[in-house]
């Protein structure tokens, strides 16, 4: 099972910063969170991740609470080609090998 | 683009065929993983191979099987296919390890009738 939270679906206007939350209160301290989006019908794309610290890279910014307990990637100037659905996903831990679990992710809808 | 390529992009098999599906990793990258998306879910993890060797597997049955060559392009083998079989096939390259992107392909989908 996924061990990241997110909401069903958002709504961002074109041109605005569009915030997309995660929890994942289960996290442990040698897990990273990575971000993934996945427009219909291709292959997810890489969006960023992060360990403990913040996070940023041309495409989105990444926002990791001091308790690492969820965190929150920022689109700062949403257009209409980041609709897309986007996996928040928390990989790491001594057993595992980089395997990503992805959950039913968040459909941002940016609108004109 | 993400220079791992896939092939077919689409294939119809008939239930009770066996199918090969092809990745190419990115140059460079020496792990290959694989997922099966099915419609409206998100990816799932099928199984990873580390300079050809298995390095873990999910809950996916035998009749699903995999290789890896030296090259570190890969191949995914279903068996004794099944109606639910239909789904998009994703592969994933990266240089393996924790603190690495993956880089997607855009996918072979898989219709079983």
């Amino acid at each position: 099972d996924a061990k990241t939270t997110q909401p069903t679906s958002m709504d961002c206007a074109e041109g605005r910063a569009a915030n997309l939350p995660c929890n994942h209160s289960t996290i442990s301290g040698n897990e990273y969170v990575y971000w993934y989006r996945q427009i219909h019908s291709q292959g997810p794309q890489y969006i960023i991740h992060g360990l403990k610290n913040n996070e940023t890279n041309e495409m989105a910014s990444l926002i990791i609470t001091e308790d690492r307990k969820s965190s929150t990637l920022i689109l700062p100037h949403a257009t209409l080609r980041d609709t897309a659905v986007y996996y928040c996903i928390v990989t790491g831990g001594s057993s595992n090998t980089g395997k990503l679990i992805f959950g039913q992710g968040t459909t941002l809808q940016v609108k004109p | 683009e993400t220079g791992v390529t896939q092939s077919p992009t689409h294939l119809i098999k008939t239930r009770g065929q066996q199918v090969t599906l092809r990745c190419s990793s990115q140059s460079g990258h020496n792990t290959v993983s694989w997922y099966q998306q099915a419609l409206g879910q998100g990816p799932q993890f099928i199984f990873q191979y580390y300079r050809e060797e298995e390095n873990g597997r999910g809950n996916f049955p035998p009749r699903f099987s995999g290789l890896q060559f030296p090259n570190y392009s890969s191949e995914l083998n279903v068996n004794a296919l099944e109606l639910d079989d239909s789904a998009l096939y994703l592969c994933a390259s990266s240089l393996g390890g924790l603190n690495t992107e993956a880089f997607f392909g855009q996918g072979t989908r898989l219709t079983v009738v």
